[in-house]
């Protein structure tokens, strides 16, 4: 079946270091790849997305590459913010299906 | 525009007690999603809506649970009677046409079962 695999958090970084959180997916046919984030308090929001091999999705300075050959979506940002701090959801949504699969999600602690 | 709004914040009941969750999407959106999120877990879809019309429900314990849209606007899903494992928050989500690229989603109602 369809799923997403999150690396395991918390990831706690200081501010202005560089950010990875890994994600790897399981699906048929050609999904489209999404990040979400959690803000505390706050709804989850659209983060960044891509829809078909080798794009990559950018957003508040984050970035994701859509990895064909190694079933790969990991999120990077090259230097974090204390606002920054949330919980990252990985999500992918099969082609032909409206439903979106998430991984498990991967909080982010920044430190000033 | 006003986001999506979802009532009550947080919910404490006892196992057997039922439970309703209250979601007014974003005006003009014909989709509305609501999702369940256990903690240390993604959100899980249980029930999407188009209008007022059910487009998948697969994943809700229909034993328990039940969602309605009734004039294609609010929605309330309700859990009769919970269990411990029903603990979890509970998203609402609405979309204009159903497109991911402009989901929103509510702050979330969080249940505790006692």
């Amino acid at each position: 079946g369809n799923s997403v695999t999150q690396m395991e958090g918390p990831v706690t970084l200081s501010e202005e270091a560089f950010l990875t959180i890994n994600c790897t997916y399981t699906a048929t046919g050609y999904p489209s790849l999404f990040w979400y984030v959690q803000y505390p308090g706050e709804g989850l929001q659209l983060l960044l997305k891509a829809t078909k091999a080798d794009d990559k999705g950018s957003n508040k300075g984050f970035e994701a590459t859509y990895r064909k050959e190694t079933t790969s979506f990991h999120l990077e940002k090259g230097s974090v913010q204390v606002s920054d701090s949330a919980v990252y959801f990985c999500a992918l949504r099969r082609g032909g299906s409206e439903k979106l699969v998430f991984g498990k999600g991967t909080k982010l602690t920044v430190n000033p | 525009e006003a986001g999506v709004a979802q009532s009550p914040r947080y919910k404490i009941i006892e196992k057997r007690q039922s439970v309703a969750f209250w979601c007014n999407p974003i005006s003009g959106h014909a989709t509305l999603y609501w999702y369940q999120q256990i903690l240390g877990q993604g959100p899980k879809l249980l029930i999407q809506f188009q209008n007022n019309g059910v487009v998948d429900d697969s994943q809700l314990p229909k034993d328990r649970f039940s969602a309605e849209r009734l004039k294609g606007v609010d929605s309330t899903l309700k859990i009769q009677p919970a269990k411990l494992e029903d603990s979890a928050v509970y998203l609402c989500a609405s979309s204009l046409d159903g497109g991911f690229e402009k989901l929103f989603f509510g702050s979330g109602t969080q249940l505790s079962v006692l």
